[in-house]
């Protein structure tokens, strides 16, 4: 399959700041990026979906003031996670697809701790 | 809104024996997966399934779709310790909804020598 590849594996930032994190597919063109979060022992949950130069659609409950997402080239997306909080602490997850109707193919996933 | 149902949560069983995971959906959707995920890693892809009565196999698993009754089914045979994991089915996108995917809870699987 596919590569795509998340960059940092693991970060831990102060309440307050920001953090970013990347989402890359290495040997395809990614229309479509998707970000997922994921609380320890439970599910996936869809946070938004980004297309290449439009801005993100984000799924109900989720602020986009707070997680920024940009998808200005084919293959690289961007979360920021603006002002932390401990509660934002999660693994993050995005995902990739070069086309519509096609598979999304999983990053390594961001293990994102909150002090 | 999409519903996406696995049973059960979890499952203790001892190698070599067989055992099926079931996910139930709630509406008509283009594909269903089934991915793997370790502790602490992302997910790993097993099955893609596109069609009614689709089956694939892969080693000790096997995934089928049954998209009038809504249902997929993963069934482990003869299970070994390697397998123990969490599995999860995922349905998506919707057909003007959702481009992404909406995940079952997970099946957390552990198999015991």
């Amino acid at each position: 399959g596919a590569v795509v590849s998340q960059h940092p594996s693991r970060v831990i930032c102060k309440s307050g700041t920001s953090v970013k994190i990347e989402c890359r597919s290495l040997d395809f063109q990614a229309t479509t990026m998707f970000w997922y979060r994921q609380f320890p022992k439970q599910s996936l949950m869809l946070m938004a979906t980004s297309n290449e130069g439009s801005k993100a659609t984000y799924e109900q409950g989720v602020e986009k003031d707070k997680f920024l997402i940009n998808h200005a080239s084919l293959t690289l997306s961007t979360l920021t996670v603006t002002s932390a909080h401990p509660e934002d602490s999660s693994f993050y997850i995005c995902s990739a697809r070069e086309v519509v109707n096609t598979e999304a193919f999983f990053g390594q996933g961001t293990r994102l701790t909150v002090v | 809104e999409l519903k996406v149902e696995q049973n059960p949560l979890f499952l203790s069983m001892q190698e070599g024996k067989n055992y099926t995971i079931y996910c139930n959906y709630s509406t008509t959707s283009d594909r269903l997966y089934w991915y793997r995920q370790d502790p602490g890693k992302s997910l790993e892809s097993l099955f893609v399934l596109l069609s009614n009565g689709a089956v694939k196999q892969e080693g000790r698993l096997m995934a089928s779709l049954d998209t009038k009754a809504r249902l997929s089914t993963l069934h482990i045979t003869a299970a070994v310790h390697d397998l123990s994991a969490t599995y999860f089915c995922a349905v998506g996108p919707l057909r003007g909804g959702a481009d992404g995917l909406t995940f079952g809870k997970g099946t957390h699987l552990i198999i015991q020598p």
